[in-house]
């Protein structure tokens, strides 16, 4: 089955850096669009970033736009989200998620925690 | 940027009762572009819905979608203890892919 495993959450500090990983198994990764989700803590659902299959393609959210780097290892069946210049309103729990291509996202990861906090 | 806008924000109801909920559009969405997902506490959302009325794998039939337009409904027949959770819309028509703000069911 289709699994999606997220990892490299923590708590860092305002202005830092930080990578998060999801690591893929279950399906045919390099088809497959890969988007990032985020989710404040007792609010709702915010879309961060898409990558599709080339890994060529990328699109943002305006607010991670110029800060955040979606890229994929299609050898490796993993998606990174490479967050730079971080700040207090990107803490979240982080999720992945696919889209086969126009599609709904229909399979998530169980996210990983970033805290930004001083 | 096409906003979601869900109602009510939260539905409080029992065991076996009916439950609608509501998800409007700021702008045309082609309704082969709407999902739903359910958030259970502490869980990953979970896909529900795609196509506005098609259900994904696994969902049992009392969760029915329908709409069209700006304006779509999720409708869960009779309310299993196991579905009161959040539940959200989202359009995937265009980027930036957005996401309703949320209608939670909670028990009665």
């Amino acid at each position: 089955q289709v699994q999606l495993v997220e990892s490299g959450g923590g708590v860092v500090q305002p202005g830092t850096s930080l990578r998060l990983s999801c690591a893929a198994s279950g399906l045919t990764f390099s088809i497959y669009g890969l988007h990032w989700v985020r989710q404040a803590p007792g609010k709702g659902l915010e879309w961060v970033a898409v990558i599709w299959g080339n890994g060529v393609t990328k699109d943002y959210g305006d607010s991670v736009q110029g800060r955040f780097t979606i890229s994929r290892d299609n050898s490796k069946n993993t998606l990174y989200l490479q967050m730079n210049s971080l700040r207090v309103e990107d803490t979240a729990v982080y999720y992945c998620a696919t889209d086969a291509g126009g599609a709904a996202f229909d399979y998530w990861g169980q996210g990983t925690l970033v805290t930004v906090s001083s | 940027e096409i906003v979601l806008t869900q109602s009510p924000g939260t539905l409080s109801l029992s065991p076996g009762e009916r439950a609608t909920l509501s998800c409007r559009a700021s702008q045309t969405v082609s309704s082969t572009y709407l999902a739903w997902y359910q958030q259970k506490s502490g869980q990953a959302p979970r896909l529900l819905m795609y196509g506005a009325s098609s259900r994904a794998t696994g969902i049992p039939d009392r969760f029915s979608g329908s709409g069209s337009g700006t304006d779509f409904t999720l409708i869960i027949s009779r309310l299993e203890p196991e579905d009161f959770a959040v539940y959200y819309c989202q359009q995937y028509r265009s980027s930036p892919w957005t996401f309703g703000q949320g209608t939670k069911v909670e028990i009665k």
